[in-house]
């Protein structure tokens, strides 16, 4: 079955770039009508989409953070990457990547996600 | 409107029947996901659709929708029910995500 895994620094200077990667096993990227997300959720708190994207390389990002986020995919390794700017301790969290699928009757669903990668901002 | 409102929390008693859920002005056109996450794992969906089950998870859980609203109905709450639920969906424009701020759950 598919599995994802998330992997990067637990932490990140303050103004410096958060990056993390998400491999995926048991699938490819590259299939056809599933899309690759990031969510994160600061401790306490509740979750927060960040963004998607698909193996073409088309991208939607939550407007709240679109000027500092960057969703990429390399189908070669399978892995789908994001990167977020100017980080401030407001971006220490949790930070999952999830698999989202598509039916044209159902709809869109974060059906399989990864553990989750702690991610602590600070000096 | 770029909100999903839930109640922070709600208790069920064991063996009872407790909905949760969820408004925002998206839901009137798309359809309404929800999460189920326990303290230090991942969320796990539990309804998605208008109301469709992953495989794995009990018929006791089922979805609603009226208007604005969407709601999640655990019929016969059992003590591995106790969890933070967030509904999702899309904001009313259809342009991006959002996550409700979670219902905390307590089956007592």
């Amino acid at each position: 079955q598919v599995q994802l895994q998330e992997s990067g620094p637990g932490l990140v200077k303050p103004s410096e770039t958060l990056s993390l990667t998400c491999t995926v096993s048991g699938g490819s990227v590259s299939s056809a009508g599933y899309y690759w997300s990031w969510i994160r959720q600061p401790p306490g708190k509740g979750l927060e989409y960040i963004g998607y994207i698909y193996y073409t390389g088309s991208t939607t990002y939550n407007p709240s953070l679109k000027s500092r986020v960057t969703i990429s995919v390399d189908t070669s390794k399978n892995q789908f990457s994001l990167r977020l700017s100017s980080v401030t301790t407001a971006d220490t969290a949790v930070y999952f990547c999830a698999r989202v699928s598509y039916d044209l009757f159902t709809g869109y669903a974060f059906d399989i996600w990864g553990l989750g990668t702690m991610v602590t901002v600070s000096s | 409107s770029s909100e999903l409102t839930q109640d922070p929390a709600v208790s069920v008693a064991l063996g009872q029947t407790v909905r949760i859920t969820c408004q925002g002005d998206g839901l009137r056109s798309y359809f309404a996901t929800w999460y189920q996450q326990k303290p230090g794992q991942a969320p796990v969906l539990v309804i998605y659709g208008k109301n469709s089950r992953p495989s794995g998870i009990p018929d006791r859980f089922s979805a609603s929708s009226s208007g604005s609203t969407a709601s999640l109905t655990i019929t016969g709450a059992q003590a591995e029910d106790e969890a933070d639920y967030y509904c999702m969906s899309r904001d009313s424009s259809g342009d991006y995500w959002l996550f409700g701020g979670g219902t905390r759950l307590a089956v007592l």
